[in-house]
């Protein structure tokens, strides 16, 4: 069974504090991706990464990095956090080849609150 | 640009009732659309349910069905008969089978069956 294991589950952070997300995914998968979910909103593709060293961006990148320093970990990391980025916060992974052609396991998500 | 529209929630059903969950897209930069719907259940990452890759075909699991139809753009959830551990957010998403890792989600439907 594909296991991702997200941490910390919930995260709460002072704004224009540093805040790192952590994923980290013992399948031996290329793909890692990291989405954030909102009210009224799907998920949304912050950032993925196609294996360790590489990150690429999403489609709302903006406020984020990303750091892939082996194949099992996948980091998110808010330099200075804003309230805009209190959200669900989801990691996911997946064999090589592309999310719509392969199937992507996700963890549990982290729900981050910036004060 | 690329949508996916879902029914808006929470669904309230009794056991045993007939489900549907409506689903359309529009895939304005996707030429070949795949099709998913993703499961949440309480406490746990979304695991794929079923996926479609063709117009025309149907995909199941679990006693759920939905029919990719391409001439009115749907996709919708059916079960005949749910259950109460079917209480869950349910998620339709449009896929890229081309060249990027590109996944629109819809807002999710928290669906609740009552014993």
């Amino acid at each position: 069974e594909a296991a991702v294991t997200q941490s910390p589950r919930n995260k709460v952070a002072v704004t224009g504090g540093k805040v790192t997300l952590s994923c980290n995914q013992t399948n031996n998968h290329n793909n890692m991706y990291w989405y954030r979910q909102d009210t009224g909103h799907g998920l949304r593709l912050i950032h993925y990464s196609y294996g360790a060293g590489s990150t690429e961006k999403g489609d709302i990148p903006d406020g984020y990095k990303a750091s892939r320093p082996s194949q099992e970990n996948f980091s998110l990391i808010l330099e200075l956090a804003t309230p805009s980025q209190t959200s669900v916060y989801f990691c996911a992974s997946g064999r090589q080849g592309l999310f719509a052609n392969t199937e992507v396991f996700f963890g549990k998500g982290t729900r981050l609150t910036v004060v | 640009g690329d949508s996916v529209t879902q029914t808006e929630g929470p669904v309230t059903v009794s056991e045993s009732e007939s489900l549907i969950i409506n689903c359309t897209y529009s895939a304005t930069s996707i030429a070949y659309p795949n099709l998913f719907w993703y499961v949440r259940y309480p406490g746990e990452g979304l695991q794929l349910l079923l996926k479609v890759i063709t117009a025309g075909q149907k995909g199941s699991s679990r006693g759920f069905e939905a029919t990719y139809n391409k001439e009115t753009t749907s996709f919708h959830l059916q079960k005949a008969s749910v259950q109460e551990s079917d209480s869950a957010v349910y998620y339709c998403a449009l896929g890229d089978r081309g060249n990027t890792n590109k996944v629109v989600f819809g807002t999710g439907t928290r669906l609740q069956v009552l014993p």
